[in-house]
């Protein structure tokens, strides 16, 4: 299986922030990865597929970025609503990455 | 809009098989365009792919729960199930539906998720 290796797994951010996520593939993966959201007792929510698409629906401030074994989530300037836990996923076998917490500063 | 429902029993014992179904409700679950997958999450912890499923009925599994694991369609009720066998503690998490899109001909990303179910092994 390809290990997903996400740093760090807890941020501590204030409203405002421009924030910065990093997911890191045991072997490359091409741009086969997505980006979720999770706040506490809900579903996962897409935000990036194919490394850098946007979901339809999801705020612009969000991106992401990165090919082969190295990407990034970017939140360009963190909102109320963005508090929560982020996962990487990739497609070779479907792992996802073991989660970032953003908490308010 | 889309929806996706799991239901099933939230406890089950030691050794049991722990049986859950999707309704998939506002789209067909016959389309080449989109799979369907089942993952999990343990209270308090990450996510982990269970296995995923065609209309057709290929299915793809996590290795390591390939042994223990049957995921089957039913088109004519818009409805796809999840068989996990003897499970243990270890099996307690909440469970979640999702659609599984398909890209070049492969299962990439899960677009729509159901609000998950918490099965505990008990």
């Amino acid at each position: 299986d390809i290990q997903m290796t996400q740093s760090p797994s807890t941020l501590s951010a204030s409203v405002g922030d421009r924030v910065t996520i990093t997911c890191r593939a045991s072997q490359s993966v091409s741009t086969w990865l997505a980006w979720y959201q999770q706040k506490p007792g809900k579903a996962p929510k897409l935000l990036i597929y194919k490394a850098s698409s946007l979901e339809s629906g999801v705020p612009s401030r969000f991106s992401g970025s990165g090919s082969g074994t190295e990407f990034t989530l970017t939140i360009s300037s963190l909102q109320p609503d963005d508090f929560a836990t982020y996962y990487c996923q990739q497609y070779n076998s479907y792992t996802f990455g073991g989660g970032t917490k953003v908490e308010i500063k | 809009q889309l929806q996706l429902q799991e239901s099933g029993p939230g406890l089950v014992k030691p050794s049991e098989t722990l049986s859950l179904t999707c309704t998939v409700s506002g789209g067909f679950i016959s389309s080449s365009t989109y799979y369907w997958a089942w993952i999990r999450q343990p209270p308090g912890k990450g996510l982990e792919w269970i296995g995923t499923i065609s209309y057709s009925g290929n299915s793809y599994y996590k290795p390591s729960l390939k042994s223990r694991v049957t995921i089957s369609v039913d088109t004519s009720k818009n409805q796809f199930s999840l068989k996990l066998r003897s499970v243990t503690a270890a099996d307690t998490a909440a469970y979640y539906c999702a659609r599984h899109v398909v890209c070049s001909g492969w299962p990439c990303h899960f677009d729509y998720w159901g609000q998950g179910t918490l099965v505990t092994v008990s």
